[in-house]
């Protein structure tokens, strides 16, 4: 069964680094989405993506997250000055349509940890 | 203000019985509600999608319920197994310009042998 898959599976870094989390979405879809999830929090939307523009995007992506398709089958998150606030599991999710009762598949995540 | 809360938090079970969990949001306009199991250092994978007309769905020994006028939805486990262990996530979406998602905390469920 297809899958989305993601790298790398844990990310260390240096407070005020620049890190770009990769996914690969399920091929035929065409909706992406990135989510986060603090340690021992509730899971997060940040951002949707749709023919290479954001669709949607939450209070918490702001001006240091940006998302990108850089070819025809990765789907990035960069974060441009990582703060210590930023360590996370970080979840990519895609689905075939934006309806709203399509199901979205999730990847494994990536850790990110902010020293 | 948007909220989904979940209880109980958590849930220890033997294997073989049922539980229910239950989640209440305050969320408007309501698109819909959708139940996902996670397991530990995984990603949330989906088990229902429910809308706004719809007040019960099954996805196997899973059966969500939804009542939108009082904004409650449950989630029952049939005849438990050792891999029904994992957090249950509410999702309520709402639909006003921007489309949200608004995530519960999750109940954990624990089923033992």
């Amino acid at each position: 069964e297809p899958e989305v898959t993601q790298t790398p599976s844990h990310q260390v870094t240096q407070m005020g680094q620049e890190v770009i989390l990769r996914c690969v979405p399920i091929s035929n879809h065409l909706y992406f989405y990135w989510y986060r999830q603090i340690l021992g929090q509730k899971v997060e939307f940040l951002v949707s993506f749709y023919n290479n523009e954001i669709s949607e995007k939450s209070e918490i992506f702001d001006d240091q997250f940006s998302v990108e398709r850089p070819d025809g089958s990765n789907f990035t998150l960069k974060i441009r000055s990582t703060k210590l606030e930023d360590s996370a599991m970080y979840f990519c999710a895609s689905s075939v349509t934006a309806k709203r009762t399509d199901t979205q598949y999730f990847g494994p995540g990536t850790r990110l940890t902010v020293l | 203000k948007n909220q989904v809360e979940q209880s109980p938090q958590s849930l220890i079970i033997l294997e073989g019985k049922n539980c229910t969990l239950q989640c209440n949001y305050t969320v408007s306009p309501f698109s819909n509600l959708r139940w996902y199991k996670q397991d530990t250092g995984r990603g949330p994978v989906s088990l229902t999608i429910m809308t706004f007309s719809e007040n019960t769905k099954s996805n196997g020994r899973y059966t969500a319920t939804l009542d939108a006028d009082t904004k409650q939805s449950s989630l029952h486990i049939t005849a438990s197994q050792l891999s029904d262990s994992a957090s249950y996530i509410c999702v309520v979406s709402i639909s006003s310009g921007t489309y949200k998602y608004i995530f519960g905390t999750g109940t954990r469920l624990k089923v033992l042998a």
